[in-house]
């Protein structure tokens, strides 16, 4: 089965650039999509078709996708950017599968 | 305003049958795929089901053969039958929409916890 695999945690200081990767096979063929989620509330799309916003996300977040890895990136860190993060990508079947999340902290 | 609000989780015996709704508003329902996410307790996020515009229907392995997604166009509701319930299935389950063949899920509920235990 497919599988996403992301760094458990990252840390980051305010202010500055937090980077999270999400890899699996040849995932830069497929489209990644990036949820936000903190702790006691439902996930929020942040990134979809590798580096599109949804309307209300700020332009601090950002996305990319090629060869066997996507990234996330966080420009310009806030404390309220504290969360886990999932990224997701689905296949022709379809599967759709998760990441393994990672805990971003902000020092 | 688009929402997405659960109901129907609770406590069920390993073996049970338990079946959620998820009610939409603000939206046209109709036009959107929509799916089953669950989240145990401290843990990742996984996708159970999903159902496209056409009533087609998908699952993972994990409850193939056991769950069932269903839509009601005409109420704006999403259901997911769950039968042969395990403890491995609590979890915090989440309904989601996804615009037509889009892959991502874009608006999410509040969720509804199911817990399987004798």
């Amino acid at each position: 089965s497919y599988e996403l695999t992301q760094p458990p945690s990252v840390s980051v200081s305010p202010g500055q650039t937090a980077s999270i990767t999400c890899s699996g096979d040849k995932l830069g063929d497929k489209y990644a999509c990036w949820y936000q989620q903190k702790p006691g509330q439902s996930p929020v799309l942040v990134i979809y078709q590798d580096s599109k916003r949804p309307s209300g996300i700020p332009e601090r977040f950002s996305g990319s996708n090629s060869g066997n890895t996507a990234t996330l990136t966080i420009s310009g860190t806030q404390a309220m950017d504290e969360a886990d993060y999932y990224c997701q990508a689905w296949d022709s079947s379809p599967n759709y599968v998760f990441g393994t999340g990672t805990k971003v902290t902000v020092l | 305003e688009v929402q997405l609000v659960e109901s129907g989780g609770g406590l069920v015996q390993p073996g049970g049958s338990l079946r959620l709704s998820c009610a939409a508003s603000g939206f046209t329902f109709s036009s959107y795929d929509m799916h089953w996410v669950r989240q145990a307790t401290g843990k990742g996020l996984e996708w159970v089901s999903a159902i496209g515009t056409a009533g087609d229907t998908y699952y993972p392995g994990s409850v193939k053969g056991r769950f069932t997604i269903s839509r009601e166009n005409a109420k704006n509701s999403l259901y997911l039958q769950m039968n042969s319930l395990r403890a491995g299935d609590t979890a915090v389950y989440y309904c989601a929409r996804a615009p037509h063949s889009s892959g991502y899920m874009d608006v999410w509920g509040q969720g509804t916890t199911v817990t399987v235990s004798s």
